[in-house]
């Protein structure tokens, strides 16, 4: 069974840092691209960042201004999100998903990121 | 990086048929056959039942079906079930190697 599991999430000051873990199993983890997918409380899904299975190339939302960084580690099956300069516009859960067909075939059940002092 | 276009609500009977429109431009929606919706029941995870356009996911009921016509998509579900109540989104591949998501559709099912 295709399975993604994120941690990482948490309560952090403006101006502060996390970084996302996304775990992967159930398939070839260095074949697919992979997806960073936010959803603020209340609102809709926005899209965050793509990453190639090599890693090799990565895509970001305008919003993200040079202030997050995805990657991963293929060994580990593992998926990074490096989330810098945070401020209260960032609180939102956090899904990583499997990049198939130019789509986001699953998901992981997300990890909550909030932004307050 | 607009957000694509969506109703805000949609509503219909169970039984009927109803249609979820997603409007874009000639970077996203009408320049590539890479529109997908997904389907977000409340406090749950978001689940694709569409992608490139018109293609199902294994699993994924026939009543769900896809289209597009220049820049702008559609999902229809038909034969509807209260159990098809959630929030549907559709997203699109762009010229600048991004994706873009609408801003969501409510469905409720009378």
């Amino acid at each position: 069974e295709v399975q993604l599991v994120e941690s990482g999430g948490g309560l952090v000051q403006p101006g502060g840092s996390l970084r996302l873990s996304c775990a992967a199993s159930g398939y070839t983890f260095s074949g697919d691209w992979m997806h960073w997918v936010r959803q603020a409380p209340g609102k809709g899904l926005v899209w965050v960042a793509r990453i190639t299975g090599s890693g090799a190339g990565t895509s970001y939302a305008d919003f993200v201004k040079g202030r997050f960084t995805i990657s991963r580690d293929n060994p580990r099956d593992t998926l990074f999100l490096q989330l810098n300069n945070l401020g209260a516009e960032d609180t939102a859960i956090y899904f990583c998903g499997r990049g198939q067909f130019y789509a986001m075939t699953v998901w992981g059940q997300g990890t909550t990121v909030t932004v307050s002092s | 990086q607009s957000a694509l276009t969506q109703p805000a609500s949609v509503s219909g009977s169970p039984g009927q048929s109803i249609t979820i429109s997603c409007t874009g431009t000639s970077s996203d929606v009408a320049g590539y056959n890479y529109v997908s919706w997904y389907q977000q029941h409340p406090g749950k995870v978001p689940k694709l039942v569409i992608y490139e356009v018109t293609n199902r996911p294994s699993g994924i009921s026939s009543r769900f079906s896809g289209s597009k016509s220049d820049n702008t998509a559609s999902l229809t579900i038909s034969g509807l079930q209260a159990e098809d109540e959630a929030d549907y989104y559709c997203s699109s591949y762009t010229a600048a190697t991004t994706w873009v998501f609408g801003g969501g559709t409510k469905l409720t099912v009378l």
